[in-house]
C-alpha cells in the first residue's frame, strides 16, 4: 500500500527565514509526487507535479525537488502569506489516478 | 479558482438523515474523484469516476455512494448519518490518466456537521 510521511508536522519560521519540509514515500511504481497547499477550512490549492528523480521546480518563493525515496519543499525568505498547510501526495503507476495524501506540515510565519 | 465547483458549501443536518453533496468539475475533465477531510484523520479517497463510471474505490462506507451523470456532474450520497460523518468532503477533477502522471484540481468542499 502507497505510504506518505510528512515531516514536520508543524514548523514556525520568522519573516525570511527559509527551511525546508520532507515529504518521506513509499509507492509501487511512482507515477508522480504532488505538492498542495491548503489554508484552513479551503480546498487543496495545487503547487507542483514531479515525477521523476532530480526533478526540480520552482514557484515564487518554492522549491520542490525529487529522490527516489523522498521529496523536499524548499521555501526561501518566507512571507506571513505563506503560511498555510502543504500536503503531499503520489500516485502510483499500478491501478487507478487517486492520490495518497500525507498528513501536512502546518507551516506558520512569523512577522 | 480551480474551476471544481461544489454545493452546498455548509449543510447541518441530524443523525439518521440523509444528504447529497454535488460536484462539477473543470470544463474538460472527465475523472471526478471523492475525498473526505477530518481533523484526526487528514484527506482520505473515498471514490473514483470516470467519463459516468466506477474507476476505483477508497475507504468509502456502505452509507456512502456517488455516481457520474452523463453531463460529468458527480453527486455524493450519505445515508444514515452518524456524528463521525461530520467532515469536509471535497471533489476534484482531472482531465484523465496519461503514463507522466495526472493533475488533479480540488473544489472548495462542502462542510457537512451531524448533530
Amino acid at each position: 500500500e502507497d505510504q506518505v510521511t510528512q515531516s514536520p508536522e508543524a514548523l514556525r519560521l520568522q519573516e525570511g527565514e527559509s527551511s525546508s519540509l520532507n515529504c518521506s514515500y513509499t509507492v509501487s511504481g511512482l507515477r508522480g509526487l504532488f505538492w498542495y497547499r491548503q489554508d484552513p477550512g479551503k480546498g487543496p490549492e495545487f503547487l507542483f507535479t514531479l515525477y521523476s528523480a532530480g526533478e526540480e521546480k520552482e514557484k515564487e518563493r518554492l522549491k520542490a525537488t525529487l529522490t527516489k525515496k523522498e521529496s523536499f519543499l524548499h521555501i526561501t525568505a518566507p512571507k506571513p502569506e505563506d503560511s498555510a498547510t502543504y500536503l503531499c501526495a503520489v500516485t502510483s503507476n499500478f491501478g487507478n489516478e487517486k492520490l495518497t495524501f500525507g498528513t501536512g506540515t502546518r507551516l506558520t510565519i512569523i512577522p | 479558482d480551480s474551476g471544481v465547483t461544489q454545493t452546498p458549501k455548509h449543510l447541518i443536518t441530524a443523525t439518521g438523515q440523509r444528504v447529497t453533496l454535488r460536484c462539477s468539475p473543470r470544463s474538460g475533465d472527465l475523472s471526478v474523484y471523492w475525498y473526505q477531510q477530518s481533523l484526526d484523520q487528514g484527506l482520505q479517497f473515498l471514490i473514483q469516476y470516470y467519463n459516468g463510471e466506477e474507476r476505483a474505490k477508497g475507504n468509502i462506507l456502505e452509507r456512502f455512494s456517488a455516481q457520474q451523470f452523463p453531463d460529468l456532474h458527480s453527486e455524493l450520497n450519505l445515508s444514515s448519518l452518524e456524528l463521525g460523518d461530520s467532515a469536509l468532503y471535497f471533489c476534484a477533477s482531472s482531465v484523465a490518466a496519461t503514463r507522466t502522471g495526472n493533475t488533479i484540481y480540488f473544489g472548495e468542499g462542502s462542510w457537512l456537521t451531524v448533530v
